[in-house]
C-alpha cells in the first residue's frame, strides 16, 4: 500500500525557516519524480515544486523560487522541502504527491497518491 | 487568479447530472492530459479522472471526463449526497514547467 507521510509543519515567524519531510513507502521511490503541492486555508491547490527521480532536476512555482529548495534521499525513501524567508502568504497545508507515471515527462501525468499534509503557519 | 478557470460553485439535486468546466490555454490543457481531483471536507485530494477521461479503479462510472481543445469538463450523473465536495482540474503547463490547477468548484447537493 502506498503511503506518504508529511511532517515538520509548525508555527514560524515571518522571515524564518523550516524543513518539511515526506516519508514514502509502498512503491519504488527512486523510480518517480516527486512533488509538493500546497493549499492555503480555505483556498485552492497550488503546485509548489518537483524533483526528478535522481534529484538532478528541480522546478519551482514562481511564488517560491529562490526561497524554497526541494531535495530527496532515495536511500531513506524521503522527500524534503527547505523553506527560507517565509512569508505570511506561505501559510498552508503542504502535501507530498506521487505522480501516476514513472520516468518520461517530469509531470508524471497525474497525481495518484497524496499524503495527509502538514500545516505550516507563518505568523508573528 | 488560477491559470485554469473553473466556476466557483455548482449544485444539483439527487439523481441529477452536473457538469463542471475547466478552461485553460494551449500550453496546458491544449497540449497535456487533464486530471480531476475530489476533495471532501478535511481530507486530502483524491484522484477522480486522469488522462482526460480515464477512471482509476474504485471510482464509480457516474464520474466521467472529457476534453476538447483548451477546455475540459467533469460530469457527474446520478448525483448523490456524498458527492458534495470541492473539485479541481489540473494539467501540466509547458510554458511554466509546472503543474497548474483550477481554482476549484464547490459542489452542493441540494
Amino acid at each position: 500500500e502506498v503511503q506518504l507521510v508529511e511532517s515538520g509543519g509548525v508555527v514560524v515567524q515571518p522571515g524564518g525557516s523550516l524543513r518539511l519531510s515526506c516519508a514514502a513507502s509502498g512503491f519504488t521511490f527512486d523510480d518517480y519524480t516527486m512533488h509538493w503541492v500546497r493549499q492555503a486555508p480555505g483556498k485552492g491547490l497550488e503546485w509548489v515544486s518537483l524533483i526528478s527521480w535522481d534529484g538532478g532536476s528541480t522546478y519551482y512555482a514562481d511564488s517560491v523560487k529562490g526561497r524554497f529548495t526541494i531535495s530527496r534521499d532515495n536511500s531513506k525513501n524521503s522527500l524534503y522541502l527547505q523553506m527560507n524567508s517565509l512569508r505570511t502568504e506561505d501559510t498552508a497545508l503542504y502535501y507530498c504527491a506521487k505522480p501516476g507515471v514513472s520516468g518520461g515527462s517530469y509531470s508524471g501525468y497525474y497525481f495518484d497518491y497524496w499524503g495527509q499534509g502538514t500545516l505550516v503557519t507563518v505568523s508573528s | 487568479q488560477s491559470v485554469l478557470t473553473q466556476p466557483p460553485s455548482a449544485s444539483g439535486t439527487p439523481g441529477q447530472r452536473v457538469t463542471i468546466s475547466c478552461s485553460g490555454s494551449s500550453s496546458n490543457i491544449g497540449s497535456n492530459p487533464v486530471s480531476w481531483y475530489q476533495q471532501l471536507p478535511g481530507t486530502a485530494p483524491k484522484l477522480l479522472i486522469y488522462s482526460n477521461n480515464q477512471r482509476p479503479s474504485g471510482v464509480p462510472d457516474r464520474f466521467s471526463g472529457s476534453k476538447s481543445g483548451t477546455s475540459a469538463s467533469l460530469a457527474i450523473s446520478g448525483l448523490q449526497s456524498e458527492d458534495e465536495a470541492d473539485y479541481y482540474c489540473a494539467a501540466w503547463d509547458d510554458s511554466l514547467n509546472g503543474w497548474v490547477f483550477g481554482g476549484g468548484t464547490k459542489l452542493t447537493v441540494l
